[in-house]
C-alpha cells in the first residue's frame, strides 16, 4: 500500500521563527489533508490540498502531486502552534492513511 | 452547531469486558470512520461505513465490531478478543467519495485495567 513519510519527526523552535514540514507519499493520491493535533488529542483540519497552494493566516501549504510531496509552512510561530502535525492521504478507498507526524515545540 | 461528538471522553475497562464507544454527527455526512491512535503513532483505520447498513473492515478490524443503523451514528464495540485495546479512538465523517475532506471528533481514550 501507499507509504506516507513525514519529516522532521521533531522540531523545536523559538517563538517567532519560521518552519517547513514535509510529507512524502509513495504513489498518486486523490486527497491530501494536513491536521494539527492539540494537547487534548483533537485533530484540527488545517488544509485539504490534493494539489496546488493554499494559505490561511500564518500557515500555508503546497502539494506537488506529480513529485509526490506536500509542504506545510508555519511563519512567525507561536506557543499555541505546539503539537503534532499530521499529513494524511487517500488513494484507492475513502479512508485516510496517516504519516507518523511531526512534533513541534515552540518556546517563548 | 454542526459537528462530531464522541462519548465518553475517558473509559476504563477490565480485561474480558466488551465496551461500546459512541460517535454521533449532525453534518449530514454519509461516510463515517473509526481510527485508532497509539502513543507516538499516526492513526490507523479500524472500520468505515459509506452508507447506512453497510460497513467495511479497515487495516486493524480484528477484535472490533460496528453497526450503522442510522446515518448520524456509528458506534464501535471493543470486544474481549482485542488483544491490546488501550489506545485513543477517533471517529471521523465526510461526504461519501474519495475527494472529500474528513472531519474528526474529539476522541475517546480507552484504558484496560
Amino acid at each position: 500500500g501507499i507509504q506516507v513519510e513525514q519529516s522532521p519527526p521533531d522540531l523545536i523552535l523559538q517563538e517567532g521563527a519560521n518552519s517547513t514540514l514535509r510529507c512524502n507519499f509513495s504513489d498518486s493520491v486523490n486527497n491530501l489533508q494536513w491536521f494539527h493535533q492539540n494537547p487534548w488529542g483533537q485533530l484540527i483540519n488545517l488544509f485539504y490540498i490534493p494539489s496546488g497552494t493554499k494559505q490561511n493566516g500564518r500557515l500555508s501549504a503546497t502539494t506537488v502531486a506529480t513529485e509526490r510531496y506536500s509542504l506545510l509552512y508555519i511563519s512567525s510561530s507561536q506557543t499555541t502552534d505546539s503539537g503534532v502535525y499530521f499529513c494524511a492521504v487517500n488513494q484507492a478507498g475513502t479512508a485516510l492513511i496517516f504519516g507518523k507526524g511531526t512534533t513541534l515545540s515552540v518556546s517563548s | 452547531d454542526g459537528g462530531i461528538t464522541q462519548s465518553p471522553k475517558y473509559l476504563f475497562r477490565k480485561e474480558g469486558q466488551n465496551v461500546t464507544l459512541s460517535c454521533e454527527q449532525n453534518l449530514n455526512h454519509d461516510a463515517m470512520y473509526w481510527y485508532r491512535q497509539d502513543p507516538g503513532q499516526g492513526l490507523r483505520l479500524i472500520y468505515y461505513s459509506q452508507i447506512v447498513n453497510d460497513f467495511q473492515k479497515g487495516d486493524i478490524a480484528e477484535g472490533y465490531s460496528v453497526s450503522r443503523e442510522k446515518k448520524e451514528s456509528f458506534p464501535l464495540t471493543v470486544t474481549s478478543a482485542q488483544k491490546n485495546p488501550t489506545a485513543f479512538y477517533l471517529c471521523a465523517s465526510s461526504i461519501s467519495g474519495r475527494m472529500y475532506e474528513q472531519f474528526f471528533g474529539p476522541g475517546t481514550r480507552l484504558t484496560v485495567l
